[in-house]
């Protein structure tokens, strides 16, 4: 089944513990990138990545960092995570041909106290 | 400026009945697409309907159609027959041009009554 694959679903950490969220996806798509959603904000994109090693910021990427290794894989980091990163998470890939094809993870629901 | 907006924060339906939720859209770009999604309680974005720029007709997708007014730059999206698994937040959000992101509005949460 294509997917893309978020782990974990829901996480409660404590500020300032590194952690990461990773996002795997088996549809060999080039594009993927990772969005926060707020209430009354809806989702804003944080990272993106076009290619392998490629990468580049979003809207809203301050206290965040990605990486592009492998073109399945697209783990979110928050080096140091804040009270105010509390939100839910989502990554999404898309190939590059289909202007439409977008597939979301299931999202990641981080608390930070 | 916001490039989608969704003015509706919360609407409520009665089961059976119609419901349209509001989209409008702010871009200079000639090709667009524009997207709905549904989020149910459990938190997954579910992809409902799409609708490019260029499309003359009106996308719809079963109970979903999308109204596109492109002069009035709004893509509203009709839920026709509503059920009570039509409960969730709709996101109304736009791809422009060459760029892969979505700009999403703040969302709207539809309950349906029975």
């Amino acid at each position: 089944e294509a997917q893309v694959t978020q782990n974990p679903r829901y996480l409660i950490t404590v500020t300032g513990k590194k952690l990461t969220v990773t996002c795997s996806q088996n549809m060999n798509h080039e594009y993927m990138s990772w969005y926060r959603q707020d209430p009354g904000l809806g989702l804003r994109q944080i990272y993106y990545s076009m290619n392998v090693e490629v990468t580049d910021k979003g809207d809203v990427p301050e206290g965040y960092k990605v990486s592009r290794k492998e073109k399945r894989n697209f783990p979110l980091i928050l080096e140091s995570p804040s009270p105010n990163q509390t939100s839910l998470y989502f990554c999404a890939s898309r190939e590059t041909r289909r202007h439409y094809g977008y597939t979301f993870g299931s999202g990641t629901r981080l608390t930070v106290v | 400026a916001q490039k989608i907006t969704q003015t509706q924060p919360g609407m409520f339906v009665q089961e059976k009945e119609a419901v349209t939720l509001d989209c409008t859209y702010d871009t200079s770009d000639q090709s667009y697409g524009l997207f709905w999604y549904k989020q149910p309680s459990s938190g997954e974005m579910i992809f409902l309907i799409y609708q490019g720029s260029y499309d003359e007709q009106n996308a719809t997708e079963g109970r979903y159609s999308l109204n596109f007014q492109k002069a009035r730059k709004s893509a509203n999206l009709v839920i026709s027959a509503s059920q009570l698994g039509d409960s969730a937040m709709y996101f109304c959000a736009m791809r422009e041009g060459d760029d892969y992101k979505l700009s999403f509005g703040a969302g709207t949460t539809v309950t349906v009554r029975a």
